[in-house]
């Protein structure tokens, strides 16, 4: 299993702001995703990265953006806030040698007012 | 191109019924395949997964999943329905341990346990 932490669990912030929800892994995952859920829908990549430096868009297009600097730790930025915004954000991370199997976090709700 | 298909969006089961919530997919190549549970307002959790052992995947909780090539299906089961298995459970595909672009989730199916 891995150990994913995501802060903020929940966050309420107003139109315009700039936000960054954190993401870190404790078990040294080289992969690791950003995936956008609406409530009640299905979840879709906006971002992943292979390894430290390496960041890609994913099926989703999204406003986001994310570095990869640390192995352990995955941000992800909103510049400035919309309400469109407003969804939940699940990390994950997972290891080639585990068939790929992805680990998630908790995940964050952001609501933009 | 990679594909899952959960057919039902919402099941209802009484407790202590049989639970069967259905999965379809769409590979070029072998697939690996899991299921996760989703409790309200939490992450996924991994249920099970098939990486080409075994058929017959069993994982927590008490559920199973078989693995049909014929059918391209990977149905979940539970013999006995409770009442914290309420919860969305998703279907995904992958090709492989490669990108994860190539991991690919079903829509859900929303799990309802009746008293």
């Amino acid at each position: 299993e891995a150990d994913i932490y995501q802060t903020p669990r929940y966050l309420v912030i107003g139109t315009g702001k700039k936000i960054t929800l954190e993401c870190s892994q404790t078990m040294g995952h080289d992969k690791m995703y950003w995936y956008q859920q609406d409530p009640g829908m299905e979840l879709h990549l906006i971002h992943y990265s292979y390894g430290v430096n390496s960041t890609e868009k994913g099926d989703l297009s999204s406003e986001s953006t994310v570095s990869r600097i640390r192995t352990e730790h995955f941000p992800l930025t909103l510049e400035s806030a919309r309400p469109s915004h407003t969804s939940q954000y699940l990390c994950a991370s997972s290891l080639p040698s585990s068939g790929n199997t992805i680990y998630f976090g908790e995940g964050s709700w952001l609501t933009v007012v | 191109a990679q594909s899952v298909t959960q057919l039902g969006s919402h099941v209802s089961v009484s407790e202590g019924a049989l639970v069967l919530l259905r999965c379809n997919y769409s590979s070029s190549v072998p697939p690996y395949l899991f299921w996760y549970v989703q409790y309200p307002n939490q992450g996924l959790q991994l249920l099970l997964k098939y990486t080409s052992a075994a058929t017959l995947v069993k994982g927590i909780n008490g559920f199973e999943a078989e693995f049909k090539k014929s059918e391209t299906s990977f149905h979940l089961t539970k013999p006995s329905a409770h009442m914290s298995d309420a919860a969305e459970y998703f279907c995904a595909v992958s090709a492989g341990s490669g990108s994860a672009r190539q991991l690919t989730f079903g829509s859900g199916t929303q799990l309802t346990v009746l008293p």
